[in-house]
C-alpha cells in the first residue's frame, strides 16, 4: 500500500510569482486536505476536496486554489506569492465520508521558500 | 472558531518517565480528535483517534483520553524512550476540519 507522497519537497520562489504544490493520495482514500504549516506552529487548514469538489475552506485568500483529479490526486496552487507563504505545505488524505474527514494520513511535505 | 491550546508546550524529561501531555479545544461539538508525531521537518505521524462517542483509545505506550464536555483530552506516554522524542499534535475535528495546536515538544534524555 502506497502512502501519501508530494513533489516537490523543497521550492525556492520569488515574490509575485506563482507555485504548484502535487499530491498523491493513499491508495483507496477519495478526501485530500491542504494545510499550512508555518515555523514553529501547529498546521493551518487551507482546503479539503472529495470527489474533486471542494470540500470545504479554511481562512485563506482566492489566490490560494486546488483541484482533485479523478484518480484523487490533488494538486494546490499559489498565485501572486507573498513573503507570509512560507511554510511546510502538508497534504493528507483519508476515506472517510463528505461530512467528515475521520483518520488523516498526512505526507512530508512541500516546504517552500519565498524571496 | 475552534481553538486549541496544548500544554506544556516544551518538557525535558529523562527516559524511563511516564508523561501526559494535554490538549484543551473551545467547541465541544467535535466529531473526534487525532494525536499526532511530527519529527523535525517532517510530516505528521497519525498515532490515536478517539471518536466523540469514546473516552479513551491505547496503541502501545500511548493511551488518550476524551473528556468532551470539559473540552480536554490527554496523551499518556509510559515509560518514555529517547526514540520518543518529537512534537506532539492534538487535533479535534468539527465539521470535516482539523484544527491544530500549537504542540508539545518533546525531548526524552538517555
Amino acid at each position: 500500500e502506497t502512502g501519501v507522497t508530494q513533489s516537490p519537497t523543497h521550492l525556492i520562489k520569488t515574490r509575485g510569482q506563482q507555485v504548484t504544490l502535487r499530491c498523491s493520495s493513499q491508495s483507496g482514500h477519495n478526501t485530500v486536505s491542504w494545510y499550512q504549516q508555518a515555523l514553529g506552529q501547529g498546521p493551518q487548514f487551507i482546503f479539503q476536496y472529495y470527489r474533486e469538489e471542494e470540500n470545504g475552506r479554511g481562512n485563506f485568500p482566492p489566490r490560494f486554489s486546488g483541484l482533485q483529479f479523478p484518480n484523487y490526486s490533488s494538486e494546490l496552487n499559489v498565485n501572486a506569492l507573498e513573503l507570509d507563504d512560507s511554510a511546510l505545505y502538508l497534504c493528507a488524505s483519508s476515506s472517510a465520508g463528505q461530512g467528515i474527514t475521520g483518520e488523516l494520513f498526512f505526507g512530508e511535505g512541500s516546504r517552500l521558500t519565498v524571496l | 472558531k475552534q481553538e486549541v491550546t496544548q500544554i506544556p508546550a516544551a518538557l525535558s524529561v529523562p527516559e524511563g518517565e511516564n508523561l501526559v501531555l494535554n490538549c484543551s479545544f473551545t467547541d465541544s461539538a467535535i466529531y473526534n480528535l487525532q494525536w499526532f508525531r511530527q519529527d523535525p521537518g517532517k510530516g505528521l505521524t497519525s498515532l490515536l483517534l478517539i471518536q466523540s462517542s469514546q473516552r479513551e483509545q491505547t496503541s502501545g505506550r500511548l493511551n488518550a483520553s476524551l473528556d468532551k464536555s470539559s473540552g480536554r483530552s490527554t496523551l499518556y506516554i509510559a515509560a518514555s524512550q529517547p526514540g520518543d522524542s518529537a512534537t506532539y499534535l492534538c487535533a479535534p475535528e468539527v465539521g470535516n476540519m482539523l484544527t491544530f495546536g500549537g504542540g508539545t515538544r518533546l525531548m526524552v534524555k538517555p
